[in-house]
């Protein structure tokens, strides 16, 4: 198993739609976890952290499910400007280097006028 | 420089050829991080440095190596390119144990061996 797994994609949706992404990780001692947005040909940037209590940010929420080691991203009423690779990031447990961020391949989001 | 500079923004490469590819901050971050993204494989650790003086192996770290003079340089040398080593490099940053919080990454390095 992969350490961080992520739907593949690509998906395609119309604005105002939601839109779930999910994640899986295979490290039950990981200790942070985030998502990172990467527009075309430009650097990943955090877009937001994922707590076991959930974390909202406008029209996104982040859930982390530690007992099944899954994490999940839902956009809500879809902007063109969502269009973007959303990455999956874990970081390792604690004794190695908590530095060292792991990320999924990522999943492709296209949201269509 | 604001954040994270990247030099040179691409460049073609003629296989065996040595290069240095550069990556300057100036947010007094601790550790620094060199990471390559190819198609279908995302983003994949090639070394780090945890603060200046030393440096430590990521997930793909043969073929390259690096240094950490000081705190703000953190130069990747491909000693011999080879064509598998085309890829988009990426340089990033951090000042938080936790990794995460305060990753800032450079705008890239286009980097084609032929």
């Amino acid at each position: 198993r992969k350490e961080v797994e992520q739907d593949p994609g690509p998906f395609n949706v119309p604005e105002g739609a939601t839109v779930a992404f999910n994640c899986t990780y295979s490290n039950s001692a990981s200790q942070s976890f985030f998502w990172y947005r990467q527009d075309c040909r430009k650097e990943p940037k955090l877009l937001m952290s994922v707590y076991s209590s959930g974390n909202e940010d406008g029209r996104f929420t982040a859930q982390l499910n530690r007992a099944s080691q899954y994490i999940s991203l839902l956009i809500r009423d879809s902007k063109l400007s969502d269009s973007a690779t959303y990455l999956c990031v874990v970081t390792p447990q604690k004794g190695g280097s908590n530095y060292k961020l792991t990320f999924g391949k990522g999943t492709l989001l296209t949201v269509n006028p | 420089i604001a954040g994270i500079t990247q030099a040179p923004t691409s460049q073609i490469l003629a296989a065996g050829r040595r290069m240095t590819l550069r990556c300057t901050q100036d947010m007094r971050h601790n550790a620094m991080y060199w990471y390559r993204q190819d198609l279908g494989l995302g983003l994949r650790l090639i070394h780090y440095s945890n603060t200046a003086g030393t440096t430590g192996k990521g997930e793909v770290p043969d073929g390259y190596s690096v240094s950490r003079a000081n705190t703000d340089d953190f130069p990747l040398t491909l000693a011999s390119a080879v064509p598998s080593q085309t890829s988009v490099y990426f340089c990033a940053s951090s000042d938080s144990a936790a990794g995460g919080y305060g990753y800032t990454f450079g705008s890239g390095t286009r980097l084609t061996v032929v």
